[in-house]
């Protein structure tokens, strides 16, 4: 069954430094999102991302975010002077389509440690 | 805006008890609604959904029904096994805005054998 991976599982970076999360959705479809989970914390959208723009982003998906989809198969993460805060796990979803009861099909996320 | 409030964990039960968590939503118009599991080291599964007024999402022994009079949603299994220990996330889709998810704070759930 066709899956969305995430590289890497774990990435350790110091502050400041730009750091760039990768997701591969699955093949087919068409809209992409990134969420995150600060430990003990609940999951939070950050933005969602279709026809090579972005459709919607919340608050928390400032400045220092931004999202691309560089080569039609990956889609990235980039944060680009990564605080303390941004440690959590990062989750990419994917799905064919867009309706409102359509269902993400979750990566196994990376998680972020900033030192 | 549109919340999802879950039960607080976490949740210990014996092999075989029956299982409930709570969820009940905020939301205007009609959302869609699921619950994820999230089992350890993995990612975030979806586990059922119900998309409109007294559906019943059921999966894996599993089930919730989407209650709008009472804006709930709440998970039910009848006879928990060790391999439901996990997360519960209950969330919602709002119906105005299909591209975000908004979860609830998640439920931990360990079962004793």
């Amino acid at each position: 069954e066709p899956e969305v991976t995430q590289t890497p599982s774990h990435q350790v970076t110091q502050m400041g430094q730009e750091v760039i999360l990768r997701c591969v959705p699955i093949s087919n479809h068409l809209y992409f999102y990134w969420y995150r989970q600060i430990l003990g914390q609940k999951v939070e959208f950050l933005v969602s991302f279709y026809n090579n723009e972005i459709s919607e982003k919340s608050e928390i998906f400032d400045d220092q975010f931004s999202v691309e989809r560089p080569d039609g198969s990956n889609f990235t993460l980039k944060i680009r002077s990564t605080k303390l805060e941004d440690s959590a796990m990062y989750f990419c979803a994917s799905n064919p389509t867009s309706g409102s009861g359509d269902t993400q099909y979750f990566g196994p996320g990376t998680r972020l440690t900033v030192l | 805006g549109d919340s999802v409030t879950q039960m607080e964990g976490p949740v210990t039960l014996s092999e075989e008890a029956f299982l409930t968590i709570n969820c009940t939503y905020t939301a205007t118009g009609y959302p869609s609604l699921f619950w994820y599991v999230q089992y350890p080291g993995e990612g975030l599964q979806l586990l059922l959904k119900a998309t409109k007024a007294d559906d019943k999402g059921s999966n894996k022994g599993f089930e919730a029904t989407y209650r709008k009079e009472t804006t709930s949603f709440h998970l039910e299994k009848g006879s928990v096994q060790v391999s439901d220990s996990a997360v519960y996330f209950c969330a919602l889709t709002p119906y105005s805005s299909a591209s975000k998810i908004i979860f609830g704070s998640g439920t931990r759930l360990s079962i004793r054998p």
